[in-house]
């Protein structure tokens, strides 16, 4: 069965590096998330991608977070220079088409848990 | 503005027995789709099920069923005979025009052996 995989499963960064969590979404998607979820809190939208530009994002995604499709497979979230409070784990997401459509299941990878010390 | 509540922040249930998981959601959409997402402890989300709002007909797969009413709000989702592997935190979501998720801030559960 096709799923959203993710890179690295686990980080450890330094405050004020930045990092970089890969995504590879399901083949035929076409809309894809990044959600993040703070240690058992409930999981939030940061932002949605599609046809290689943002469509939507939220208050939480902000200037020190981008997106980018380097290529036809992979969807990365960068976080330029870390804070103590970026902790979470970050899962990427994807879905065939859009909200109201028959294909906007979304499907989420197995997360990254980012560690920011 | 969409929100999602799920009150049972925790429920602990003897394997086998029966246990509901509750969420009520609030939306001025009139289109809408709600969903139901495991995460057991390794920590990845598994998508349940998808439901439109104009579909109220319950759904049964397996030991799993959902229960959506439209008058009350609800979409809540019952475990039939659980077993320990059942125990996860379990989250609803409403997803309205625009795609995202708003999600509840889950119920975990616990089925002791």
């Amino acid at each position: 069965e096709p799923e959203v995989t993710q890179t690295p499963s686990h980080q450890v960064t330094q405050m004020g590096q930045e990092v970089i969590l890969r995504c590879v979404p399901i083949s035929n998607h076409l809309y894809f998330y990044w959600y993040r979820q703070i240690l058992g809190q409930k999981v939030e939208f940061l932002v949605s991608f599609y046809n290689n530009e943002i469509s939507e994002k939220s208050e939480i995604f902000d200037d020190q977070f981008s997106v980018e499709r380097p290529d036809g497979s992979n969807f990365t979230l960068k976080i330029r220079s870390t804070k103590l409070e970026d902790s979470a784990m970050y899962f990427c997401a994807s879905s065939e088409g859009l909200a109201g459509s028959s294909g906007n299941t979304i499907y989420f990878g197995e997360g990254s848990w980012l560690t920011v010390v | 503005a969409q929100k999602v509540t799920q009150a049972q922040t925790e429920i602990s249930v003897v394997e086998k027995e029966d246990v509901t998981l509750d969420c009520v959601y609030e939306t001025r959409d009139t289109t809408y789709y709600l969903f139901w997402y495991k995460q057991p402890p390794s920590g990845e989300l598994v998508f349940l099920i998808r439901r439109n709002s104009f579909d109220e007909q319950n759904e049964i797969s397996g030991r799993y069923s959902w229960n959506f009413q439209k008058s009350t709000s609800s979409f809540n989702f019952t475990i039939t005979a659980s077993q320990v592997v059942d125990s996860a935190v379990y989250f609803c979501a409403l997803q309205t025009g625009a795609n995202n998720l708003f999600f509840g801030t889950g119920t975990r559960l616990t089925v002791i052996p």
